[in-house]
């Protein structure tokens, strides 16, 4: 089956780097999304990866590797509003459905 | 350019009622899918239209059913409502029914059943 664990929650200080990460077990791999999620309002699109390797976008990179199960999420210079959940997804193996985690809640402090 | 609009935002029900969520998908998209996300958890896939059908459903009863019109806009039907539906439902657009396509997600519409 499909299945995607995250840590529920995570706390980090302002201007810190913190690391989230994903594991995943699924029977084929179309990649992995992670999206960030601020409290009632609807996921933004953070990253894509497909390919093994950490990718860099500005102060958020993801990494991945296919033959462990897992990506994480690293954060750099954090500010107080990146306090937001962050979801990672992966596509079921042949159909077009995300399978999402429950997402990691960052909490920033100051 | 506009991107994926949902309506009503906020809406109120009552157990039994019925109740139709819209959704305009990002320009130049043509697949919709919908997301049931209960708090604290991630999204739920409900169901996937593309060229005007359902192609991919989650685990949902029938009560859940969905349209997708000539333009790409959707909508989204829950029949015989229960307290468990409360929910903030989802609309997702991306430019083509593929696994690994980017899905861009409207604000949401929040409905509470009481």
């Amino acid at each position: 089956g499909q299945n995607i664990d995250q840590p529920t929650e995570m706390t980090a200080t302002e201007g810190a780097i913190v690391q989230i990460n994903c594991t995943y077990q699924t029977s084929g791999f179309n990649g992995l999304f992670w999206y960030q999620q601020h409290a009632g309002e609807a996921p933004t699109f953070l990253s894509y990866n497909v390919l093994d390797g950490l990718e860099e976008k500005g102060r958020f990179s993801s990494f991945l590797s296919r033959s462990k199960g897992y990506s994480y999420l690293l954060l750099k210079e954090l500010q107080m509003k990146d306090s937001a959940s962050y979801l990672c997804a992966v596509p079921m193996d042949s159909n077009y459905q995300l399978i999402w985690g429950a997402g990691t809640k960052l909490i920033i402090k100051p | 350019d506009a991107g994926v609009t949902q309506s009503p935002t906020h809406l109120i029900k009552t157990r039994g009622q019925q109740v139709t969520l819209r959704c305009s998908p990002k320009s130049g998209h043509d697949t919709v899918s919908w997301y049931q996300q209960a708090l604290g958890q991630g999204p739920q896939f409900i169901f996937q239209y593309y060229e005007e059908e359902e192609r991919q459903r989650g685990n949902f009863p029938d009560r859940f059913s969905g349209h997708q019109f000539p333009n790409y806009s959707s909508e989204l039907n829950v029949n015989a409502l229960l307290l468990g539906d409360s929910a903030l439902y989802l609309c997702a657009s991306s430019s083509l029914a593929r696994a690994g396509d980017t899905q861009y997600f409207g604000p949401g519409t929040r409905l509470t059943v009481l």
